[in-house]
């Protein structure tokens, strides 16, 4: 059984530039949640989604950032019009029910030139 | 006061040697809580999961939730070199939201 999957699991971009980050959650898991984990910093929730639904983005900055989770296909978090300060490590989780453990893919990490 | 606080260590121990990692948080709401192990420039990786306080042991691991004091502890027992890693609390309420502390840098000598 396959783990989350993530790609691409290195991306740079240049300010302004946009970002497209996917995740494929492990087979049978409908829950998918991203975190971002900046340099020196704790892992932070950003958004959790279930198919084609958006459950909770209280953790997600109000602007140039966006996630869905399509009925088919990968999850996918947007950031557009990047700047320095998003430069980190992406990570996505899944997990098959609410309230059951999340499993967290290779993350994908992001530099911003 | 942070809702985790975790030391960030470093840490560096023997091998075979017991190792102790703790985390405090300010939220009595969690109810849920969870031992990350994290090796460099990898996703974090799910090695304990409990719920309630008391103990909960998978091998060479035991973690401990101490509710009333809003403290829990992963204890690693005969600690190998593989088991060098950054380890990461967290824990959850109910939201799926988990809130994580900063992680531990463990470093087992050979």
């Amino acid at each position: 059984n396959a783990g989350v999957m993530q790609n691409p699991r290195h991306l740079v971009r240049r300010r302004g530039q946009e970002a497209r980050l996917r995740c494929s959650p492990m087979k049978g898991h409908s829950h998918v949640y991203w975190y971002r984990q900046l340099p020196e910093e704790g892992l932070k929730f950003m958004v959790y989604l279930q198919k084609e639904n958006i459950i909770d983005e209280s953790g997600m900055p109000k602007e140039r950032f966006s996630a869905e989770f399509p009925k088919e296909g990968p999850s996918i978090l947007r950031i557009q019009q990047v700047v320095r300060g998003d430069s980190a490590a992406y990570f996505c989780a899944s997990s098959p029910f609410a309230g059951y453990e999340q499993y967290f893919g290779p993350g994908t990490r992001l530099t911003v030139t | 006061q942070k809702e985790v606080e975790q030391d960030p260590g470093p840490l560096s121990v023997p091998e075979g040697a017991i190792v102790s990692l703790n985390c405090t948080y300010s939220n009595s709401a969690f109810q849920y809580f969870m031992w990350y192990r994290q090796y460099s420039r990898k996703g974090p990786e799910l090695l304990m999961y409990t719920y309630s306080s008391g103990n909960k042991e998978d091998g060479r691991f035991t973690a401990q939730v101490d509710k009333s004091s809003k403290y829990i502890s992963l204890f690693i027992r005969d600690s190998q070199p593989s088991d060098s890693a950054t380890y990461l609390c967290a824990m959850e309420g109910g939201s799926e939201k988990l809130v994580f502390g900063k992680g531990t840098k463990l470093t087992v000598n050979p």
